[in-house]
């Protein structure tokens, strides 16, 4: 079945370090690929997506990149701010049919201290 | 910008008891789901409902379990006899507005304590 994963927290990074956070998932067909960002105390947003291979999602300084040969979908940011400190989700759903489940990763912890 | 909510914010409930969460989904989507999240826990999907029946569950929607769209407005998750273990965050979405989309549109959650 499809699946997501997604690399353990949490992570802990200074101000204005460089962020990645690898996602690498199984599925069948061609789904679409997203990131979801959970703040504290907060419910899910959606961050960005990617629809198909090559595609790249970007938004609020975060991007992540449709690999469809290694079947990843990266999030990265050049800057992180104390403001990025949340839970981020990597997730699927297969577009096939239309009310197709999200399927989520753990998600990955990010801590960020001045 | 058009919204998911869910009502209410904190529902604290003794074992036992029925609950019922609330949704009032995008108001020109067609496809309406649930989620939970326990603490700690990766999100996991629970149903997903469309034109007035149920597309597909999980293994964790069990007969306690049970979802309805009382109106053209609402969205409701029930659980008839609340266990300890169904503290949760539960999140309602909707998606596929008339031009059709595969993005699903998340609401704030109900976090539901059972004692």
């Amino acid at each position: 079945g499809n699946s997501v994963t997604q690399m353990e927290g949490p992570v802990t990074l200074s101000e204005e370090a460089f962020l990645t956070i690898n996602c690498t998932y199984t599925a069948t067909g061609y789904p679409s690929l997203f990131w979801y960002v959970q703040y504290p105390g907060e419910g899910l947003q959606l961050l960005l997506k990617a629809t198909k291979a090559d595609d790249k999602g970007s938004n609020k300084g975060f991007e992540a990149t449709y690999r469809k040969e290694t079947t990843s979908f990266h999030l990265e940011k050049g800057s992180v701010q104390v403001s990025d400190s949340a839970v981020y989700f990597c997730a699927l759903s297969d577009p096939g049919t239309s009310y197709d489940k999200v399927i989520f990763g753990p998600g990955t912890s990010l801590s960020v201290i001045p | 910008e058009p919204e998911v909510t869910q009502t209410p914010s904190h529902q604290v409930t003794q074992m036992g008891q029925e609950v019922i969460l609330r949704c009032v989904p995008i108001s020109n989507h067609l496809y309406f789901y649930w989620y939970r999240q326990i603490l700690g826990q990766k999100v996991e999907f629970l149903v997903s409902f469309y034109n007035n029946e149920i597309s597909e569950k999980s293994e964790i929607f069990d007969d306690q379990f049970s979802v309805e769209r009382p109106d053209g407005s609402n969205f409701t998750l029930k659980i008839r006899s609340t266990k300890l273990e169904d503290s949760a965050m539960y999140f309602c979405a909707s998606s596929g507005g008339l031009a059709g989309a595969t993005e699903q549109f998340f609401g704030p959650g109900t976090r539901l304590t059972v004692l």
